[in-house]
């Protein structure tokens, strides 16, 4: 079975600075899809980013960035410029048939 | 935030109660799916349906009983509860064999309390 570690339970960074959020997984395949979701307090879970295995490339959506690297099975998250509203908790996500979450790190960003 | 929604999100019932959660999808999503959510777990994924046949039952208890009955919709009932079921249900959604290739949107999910 697959499975998603986050070695991390919780992180903190100051407002405006940049933290890391990692993830190993554990897999014999070579395709499938990674994501990290943001779980506010009280709120919905909502999608990060995502990255697909085939593509060597790392994945960015404007603040957040992946750094793959799929030799390693290493998935972590790096956010710029920390904002408030950034403190969540964050899970790492592996999917290939079902869905497998990391046990999640819980953000917190201090003003 | 409303692609996915879930009611009640709060629910507290008794061991002999029957109830049901509800999710309902408006992103035109073929694949649904519960998940529970306990503290300091990962995600556990319960059901999923795809095209509103099951495929997928990972050794849930039969208290729980789900229903899909068109691919917007998709219901968790609820029968005999144990305290130990107390968590955060959350339903999710996706599109299967599209361009989105499964990625998985989530409801606000529904704060189960079992007395």
């Amino acid at each position: 079975a697959q499975t998603v570690t986050q070695s991390q339970p919780e992180m903190s960074v100051q407002e405006a600075e940049t933290v890391t959020l990692s993830c190993t997984y554990d897999t014999s395949e070579s395709d499938y899809y990674l994501f990290w979701y943001k779980q506010p307090p009280s709120r919905q879970m909502i999608l990060v980013i995502r990255q697909e295995a085939y593509k060597q490339q790392n994945a960015t959506e404007n603040r957040f960035s992946v750094n793959f690297q799929k030799a390693a099975k290493s998935f972590s998250l790096k956010i710029s410029d920390s904002q408030l509203g950034d403190a969540a908790m964050y899970f790492c996500a592996y999917r290939r048939d079902d869905m497998r979450f990391g046990a999640g790190t819980r953000l917190t960003v201090k003003p | 935030e409303t692609g996915v929604t879930q009611t009640p999100r709060h629910l507290v019932m008794g061991m002999t109660n029957k109830k049901s959660l509800k999710c309902e999808q408006h992103l035109g999503h073929n694949a649904m799916y519960w998940y529970k959510q306990s503290a300091k777990k990962p995600l556990e994924l319960m059901f999923v349906y795809n095209f509103k046949e099951q495929t997928e039952n990972n050794s849930v208890p039969s208290r729980f009983s789900p229903e899909c009955p068109n691919s917007s919709h998709l219901f968790l009932h609820l029968h005999t509860l144990q305290p130990e079921d107390s968590a955060l249900y959350l339903c999710a959604s996706s599109r299967v064999g599209g361009g989105e290739t499964d990625t998985q949107y989530f409801g606000p999910g529904t704060r189960l309390t079992v007395l």
